[in-house]
């Protein structure tokens, strides 16, 4: 069966720190993966998707960026944080090419102090 | 650009009564549609979902009915319990993008 994991489930940052969170995922190949992010009181904000190695499409310019380094491996990350990047990260996943749910991954909170 | 939207930001149900969650979207390209719900510093479940090719989809106490006319949806829980208690988000999709409401919190009172 396919897992997602995510990591680390909490973590505080100061201001201008750097940011690196991972996402693995198994049981599967190719599948898309997202990175989401829900603020404090709103919605799931779509940040990134890939469908494929090297292939990421950014949906919100902001000082984050992300990375799929091997096929079931997503990676988000910032060189400088802002306070305006707390909150809830989500990783997600799902099989390329079909219409099918979204798996979560269990999130990331992310303070920025 | 809120291509998905959740108007009730709560709402509150007794138990063993009926509790119906809205939404709207704007997209009309959207040809996939699911409700997921979540636990607070949880990731989000996956519930129920619908085609466009259909107006009904039920899995046990979950209805969802989809208006494409409308661009409306809707789930229906019967009867609610109190362990529905959580936020339900609705969401859109066409191929890769899935798109996401601001969420309802469900409260179901004993």
């Amino acid at each position: 069966s396919q897992t997602i994991h995510q990591w680390p489930a909490t973590l505080v940052q100061p201001v201008g720190s750097p940011l690196s969170l991972e996402c693995t995922v198994e049981g599967t190949s190719n599948p898309n993966l997202y990175w989401y992010r829900q603020a404090a009181g709103r919605g799931l904000q779509l940040l990134f998707y890939s469908i494929g190695i090297d292939q990421i499409s950014s949906e919100v310019p902001q000082n984050l960026s992300a990375s799929r380094p091997q096929d079931r491996q997503f990676i988000l990350s910032s060189k400088k944080l802002l306070l305006s990047d707390s909150g809830f990260y989500l990783c997600a996943w799902k099989p390329g090419g079909e219409a099918s749910p979204l798996h979560f991954g269990n999130g990331t909170r992310l303070t920025v102090t | 650009d809120q291509q998905v939207k959740q108007n009730s930001p709560s709402l509150s149900v007794q138990e063993g009564r009926i509790s119906i969650l809205n939404c709207d979207y704007t997209n009309s390209m959207f040809d996939y549609f699911l409700w997921y719900k979540k636990y607070p510093a949880e990731g989000p479940t996956f519930l129920i979902s619908i085609s466009s090719i259909k107006d009904k989809n039920e899995d046990g106490r979950f209805t969802v009915f989809l208006n494409k006319s409308a661009k409306h949806l809707s789930l229906h829980i019967v009867p609610s319990q109190p362990g529905d208690s959580a936020v339900y988000f609705c969401a859109a999709s066409v191929g890769w993008d899935m798109r996401f409401g601001a969420g309802t919190r469900l409260t179901v009172k004993p």
